[in-house]
């Protein structure tokens, strides 16, 4: 069983520019949810994709967008990069929205 | 709007002791709960998990939680730490019909030889 993927590992960006991070949902699963996970806090919730459409989102800006794609992988990305955008930033795939989501190591963004 | 509250910030336990992490969640529906454990740069593990029946849950490493509905607690404990456990643990809440978790803010656990 293969388990969710991300890519890349680490990314250095400058204030302005704009980012793509990458997702591999795991086997079998077609649900997938990104988080944000600032240092020392506790992930919070961007939004989720089921079915290639968006199914739910947090209080994060417009700035923060997504796709999912036929074989249920995912792409976040977020324009116009702010120096609080730095943070490790989480995928999760779960077998329908309301599964138990299984996590990525994550990507962590730095902001310069 | 369903939160989860970690009291404890940061706790130390000497291994070979017993550790309990706290938790304790607000949510207007039947509450589904987990909790996850997270090493340094990496990702979160999902330890166990509560949807319903026994509310005592077991998990893998050895955990378990037990599901509290009057005191709407779904603390984490394990008999016998490892330092392997010295990692930081997250408390999550959600439910069938909802499409994200609620975290805690964590708990980070030293382990002391």
């Amino acid at each position: 069983e293969t388990g969710v993927t991300q890519s890349p590992t680490h990314l250095i960006k400058t204030r302005g520019q704009q980012v793509t991070l990458r997702c591999s949902s795991q086997s079998g699963h077609n649900t997938v949810s990104w988080y944000q996970q600032a240092l020392g806090q506790g992930p919070q919730f961007i939004f989720q994709y089921y079915r290639e459409e968006e199914n739910g989102r947090g209080n994060f800006p417009p700035r923060f967008s997504g796709l999912q794609f036929p074989n249920y992988s995912s792409e976040l990305n977020v324009n116009a990069l702010e120096l609080d955008d730095s943070a490790l930033y989480l995928c999760a795939s779960s077998a329908g929205p309301g599964g138990p989501q299984h996590f990525g190591d994550g990507t962590r963004l730095s902001i310069l | 709007a369903q939160s989860v509250t970690q009291p404890d910030i940061h706790i130390t336990v000497s291994e070979g002791a017993s550790l309990e992490l706290r938790c304790n969640y607000s949510y207007g529906a039947t509450p589904y709960l987990f909790w996850y454990v997270q090493s340094p740069g990496q990702g979160l593990q999902l330890l166990l998990k509560y949807f319903s029946g026994d509310t005592l849950v077991q998990g893998i490493k050895g955990f378990e939680a037990e599901f509290k509905r009057s005191q709407s607690s779904f603390n984490l404990r394990k008999p016998s730490v490892h330092w392997s456990d010295a990692a930081e643990y997250f408390c999550a809440v959600g439910a069938m019909d909802d499409y994200k978790l609620s975290f805690g803010a964590g708990t980070t656990v030293t382990v002391r030889a």
